[in-house]
């Protein structure tokens, strides 16, 4: 099994700039979640999905964030635009089954870093 | 609301001791726990979970978990460390489909 796949690793852009993270969680998960960890905040929950539909996107920080998830495979994660205080490590983690006994399976994580 | 709680940043043992890594939880209703490593520059790795019944739960790589539900808390543990163990490890609650984390806790283990 590939496990979760994110691209790009790493993301080097200028404020104001437009940056799509990608996500393809493993085959047969049908929840999908993005997480951002920054030293001063540690792990928070951006959005998630069950069976592609966003459940909650509550952690999503303000409009400039937007995240999609158009089919079973692919989930993307849009900050436009971006700003400095963005820079962080975002993680797209999938599980089996939706509910509260399923263990997440991480990606390698992107790094952002907004100049 | 949910909360969980690592109170300590680091925690430091000797080759071949044994460690505790502690957590203590928040929840309204019934909990589910769970441990994950991060290594440098990687992802979070699911070590083990408590969703019902032993209160004693095995994981990966020799680690356990114990859930005492009278004192809201889940410390992971390992009989003898390995130096390989040093890592980051998280304590995580799920509650209504979404995990919160604790802040992690760094293990280092000194030969």
């Amino acid at each position: 099994d590939a496990g979760v796949i994110q691209s790009p690793r790493h993301e080097v852009t200028e404020m104001g700039q437009e940056v799509t993270l990608r996500c393809k969680p493993i085959s047969g998960h049908n929840s999908l979640f993005w997480y951002r960890q920054t030293m001063m905040r540690g792990l928070e929950l951006l959005i998630y999905f069950n069976n592609n539909v966003p459940i909650d996107d509550s952690g999503m920080p303000e409009d400039r964030f937007s995240a999609k998830m158009p089919n079973a495979s692919f989930s993307t994660l849009k900050i436009q635009p971006s700003e400095p205080r963005d820079s962080a490590v975002y993680f797209c983690a999938s599980s089996l089954v939706s509910g509260n006994t399923g263990e997440l399976f991480f990606g390698e994580g992107s790094r952002l870093t907004v100049l | 609301a949910q909360s969980v709680a690592q109170p300590e940043d680091q925690v430091n043992v000797a080759e071949g001791n044994p460690l505790t890594v502690k957590c203590t939880y928040s929840v309204s209703g019934n909990p589910y726990l769970f441990w994950y490593v991060q290594y440098p520059n990687r992802g979070l790795q699911f070590l083990l979970k408590y969703i019902t019944g032993d209160n004693l739960v095995k994981g990966s790589y020799g680690f356990e978990a114990e859930f005492n539900k009278s004192q809201t808390s889940f410390h992971l543990k390992k009989p003898s460390a390995l130096v390989s163990d040093s890592a980051l490890y998280f304590c995580a609650l799920t509650n209504a489909g979404k995990s919160t984390f604790g802040d992690g806790t760094t293990l280092t283990v000194k030969p």
